[in-house]
């Protein structure tokens, strides 16, 4: 099956500053990744995702990059605020997302 | 536009008792339904996933189950909870859109057992 590892597990930034966080899988197959954003004690929310035929995504603040060839995607979060602080999980699909550990990110004011 | 329901909200079981939480979806047809557990400060554990009525995948062996009675409905069950089984319960639905299959959660179900 699916194996989705995620780095780092932990992030800092300064407010103002961009944040980077990477994924790696492992099934050629999977061609649908999503981010999700965790704020504490809510539901996780998607908040970009990007398919296979698609090299890169923006929406606002946050990106989204994705390399078939190495299977591996990033999310990009830039001009970070302090509302940006959670968790994020990246995850892919083949017949099921498969979700990585996840990303505690602070920013600090 | 969809929704997703879960309760309750909050439950605080003791250890060998029954578990029953409940999902269901608004404005959608036939979506894919899904269970996940969160331990506290965890990642996702994918539980059970359902593309139909009684139609249900086991993740996990544990001692939980899950049935579909409807095609928006997903329940999640336990005849004796352990301690282990703390933890937060997110149900979630997807429909293939556009050659993709965008995902979401419901608001969980915040389980303690004591």
């Amino acid at each position: 099956g699916e194996n989705v590892e995620q780095h780092p597990s932990t992030l800092s930034v300064q407010e103002g500053d961009s944040a980077v966080i990477k994924c790696t899988y492992s099934d050629s197959a999977s061609n649908y990744f999503p981010w999700y954003k965790q704020e504490l004690g809510k539901r996780p929310q998607l908040i970009i995702d990007i398919r296979s035929n698609v090299g890169e995504k923006k929406d606002q603040r946050i990106a989204v990059t994705l390399n078939k060839t190495a299977k591996h995607f990033s999310l990009h979060i830039t001009e970070t605020q302090p509302e940006d602080s959670a968790v994020y999980f990246c995850a892919a699909r083949d017949y099921k997302l498969s979700f990585g550990a996840g990303t505690t990110v602070t920013v600090r004011a | 536009s969809q929704t997703i329901h879960q309760w309750p909200a909050t439950l605080v079981q003791p250890v060998g008792s029954p578990l029953s939480l409940e999902c269901t979806v608004e404005g959608t047809s036939n979506p894919n339904l899904y269970w996940y557990r969160q331990a506290a400060g965890r990642g996702l554990q994918l539980l059970f996933y359902s593309i139909g009525i009684d139609q249900i995948s086991s993740e996990v062996p544990q001692n939980l189950s899950a049935s579909r009675p409807q095609d928006r409905q997903f329940i999640l069950s336990s005849k004796k909870l352990l301690l282990s089984d703390s933890g937060f319960y997110l149900c979630a639905w997807s429909v293939r859109l556009g050659g993709g299959y965008e995902q979401y959660f419901g608001p969980g179900t915040r389980l303690t057992v004591t």
